[in-house]
């Protein structure tokens, strides 16, 4: 079946610093790919999404390009704040009416 | 974009009782939902397909008794935890596709729930 492999966190960060959260996936046919972002004690949000090869996904400073060949869906940010540390997940979805399948997370954590 | 609500944002029971959360899309219509559990420092575990006018689809391991779930329109979504046990204290959070054509998934902002 379909999954999603992500770098195992924690990771921590000073501000400033440059982010990559790496996601790579396996999936049967062409999925649509995303990234969503949960801060404490709140619900996820989506901060970027790809719906086909070479698509480059962008948001709030954030990147991820859909990678066909490497199958990866890499996170990058060229320059991290506190605000965003938060728990970062990778997901996939063959079509639009089926669940999402999640990474693991990758919590992030920015220090001044 | 689309909007998904659940109520209650949080809710504190007793041990034995048993606790409804809603799911309602907001600006459209959404003939399936999807409601997650999610355990502290871990990902989403899918628990069950909702679907509008039939039985909800559930996952390998989890209880259809313990864990009600009743799609009584296209825009509401009702999970029921019976006979709440503190094991049952979870983040429980609901998404729905965004109908045809769109291929993203809107999530509701969650429901904490402590079982005493």
């Amino acid at each position: 079946g379909d999954s999603v492999t992500q770098m195992e966190g924690p990771v921590t960060l000073s501000e400033e610093a440059f982010l990559t959260i790496n996601c790579t996936y396996t999936a049967t046919g062409y999925p649509s790919l995303f990234w969503y972002v949960q801060y404490p004690g709140e619900g996820l949000q989506l901060l970027l999404k790809a719906t086909k090869a070479d698509d480059k996904g962008s948001n709030k400073g954030f990147e991820a390009t859909y990678r066909k060949e490497t199958t990866s869906f890499h996170l990058e940010k060229g320059s991290v704040q506190v605000s965003d540390s938060a728990v970062y997940f990778c997901a996939l979805s063959d079509r639009g009416n089926t669940p999402l399948v999640f990474g693991k997370g990758t919590r992030l954590s920015v220090i001044a | 974009g689309a909007v998904v609500s659940q109520h209650p944002s949080w809710v504190i029971c007793k041990s034995g009782t048993s606790v409804k959360i809603e799911c309602r899309s907001l600006d459209f219509q959404a003939t399936t939902m999807f409601w997650y559990r999610q355990f502290p420092k871990q990902s989403l575990m899918l628990m069950a397909t909702s679907n509008e006018g039939s039985k909800a689809t559930y996952e390998q391991g989890v209880e259809k008794d313990k864990f009600l779930i009743n799609h009584a329109s296209l825009t509401l979504s009702t999970l029921t935890v019976t006979s709440a046990h503190p094991e049952d204290s979870s983040f429980y959070i609901c998404s729905a596709p965004g109908g045809r054509g769109i291929n993203e998934q809107f999530f509701g902002p969650g429901t904490r729930l402590t079982v005493l």
